[in-house]
C-alpha cells in the first residue's frame, strides 16, 4: 500500500526550513528517503531502520516513529540544490523479497 | 561507489517491434535488482523484482510475456518490452540493492530510460 506523503508540494526562499512526512497504514520494516530531479533518477538520501531512529547529514535529517508507522525529513536552511521531488519508500518483507512502495512525492522549490 | 547504469538513455521505436534495457551494477554485486515504471509527474510504480539466476517477480497488474526480464548476473538485468505500443511509452528505472556489507539496504537508481513507442 502506498504511503503518504504531505504537503505535495511547497515554495521555500532560500534559507528557510522545511519538514516533509510520510505515513503509512501498515506496519514498517524501514523508510528510505530519495530526492529526484526533473529527468533525472532518484538520489538516495538516507534509510531509517528502527523505531525512533533519527539520521542525518548536512542539514538534511529524518525520523522515523515505528509505532506511529511515520517519518518526517527536516531540510534546514534550505539552499537551491536542495529543489526537486522528495520520496519516501516504505519497505515491507513478503517472504524473501524487501519489497520498497514510493509514496506520489512532494516537490519541493527553493527561490533566491 | 554504488554506480548503476542504464542502457540505452533514450529510445524511439515503432508499434510491435521490442525495446531491451540494460541496467549494470557497475562497483558492486547486486543481489537484487528492481524496475520501476514511472509517468510524467507521477509516482514510482514497482514493475518486478529481480534476484540472480532466478525468475522475476512481478508485481500484481503487469504483464509477464509483455515485460521479459532477465537477471543473468549479479551486475546485470535486462528490460524487454515486447511487441510495443505508444501506452508503454514511459520512463523506466531499475535500481540495485548491494550485497557488500555496509549496503545491504540501500537501492541505488539508475539514470532512467525515456522510452517513446510511436
Amino acid at each position: 500500500q502506498q504511503p503518504v506523503q504531505s504537503p505535495q508540494a511547497v515554495i521555500l526562499r532560500e534559507g528557510e526550513d522545511a519538514v516533509i512526512n510520510c505515513s503509512s497504514s501498515k506496519a514498517l520494516y524501514s523508510v528510505h528517503w530519495y530526492r529526484q530531479k526533473h529527468g533525472e533518477a532518484p538520489i538516495f538520501l538516507m534509510i531509517l531502520l528502527k523505531g525512533g531512529e533519527q539520521k542525518g547529514h548536512d542539514k538534511i535529517s529524518a525520523s522515523f516513529n515505528e509505532k506511529k508507522q511515520q517519518s518526517s525529513l527536516y531540510l534546514t536552511a534550505s539552499q537551491l540544490s536542495y529543489s526537486g521531488t522528495y520520496f519516501c519508500g516504505t519497505e515491507k518483507v513478503e517472504g524473501s523479497n524487501y519489497k520498497l512502495t514510493f509514496g506520489k512525492g512532494t516537490l519541493l522549490t527553493v527561490n533566491p | 561507489g554504488a554506480v548503476v547504469s542504464q542502457h540505452p538513455s533514450r529510445v524511439i521505436c515503432k508499434s510491435g517491434t521490442s525495446v531491451k534495457i540494460e541496467c549494470r551494477s557497475l562497483d558492486f554485486q547486486a543481489t537484487t535488482m528492481f524496475w520501476y515504471r514511472q509517468f510524467p509527474k507521477q509516482s514510482l510504480m514497482l514493475m518486478a523484482t529481480s534476484n540472480e539466476g532466478s525468475k522475476a517477480t512481478y508485481e500484481q497488474g503487469v504483464e509477464k510475456d509483455k515485460f521479459l526480464i532477465n537477471h543473468a548476473s549479479l551486475t546485470l538485468s535486462t528490460l524487454t518490452v515486447t511487441s510495443a505500443h505508444p501506452e508503454d511509452s514511459s520512463f523506466y528505472i531499475c535500481s540495485a540493492r548491494g550485497r557488500e556489507e555496509g549496503m545491504y539496504y540501500e537501492q541505488y537508481f539508475g539514470p532512467g530510460t525515456r522510452l517513446t513507442v510511436t
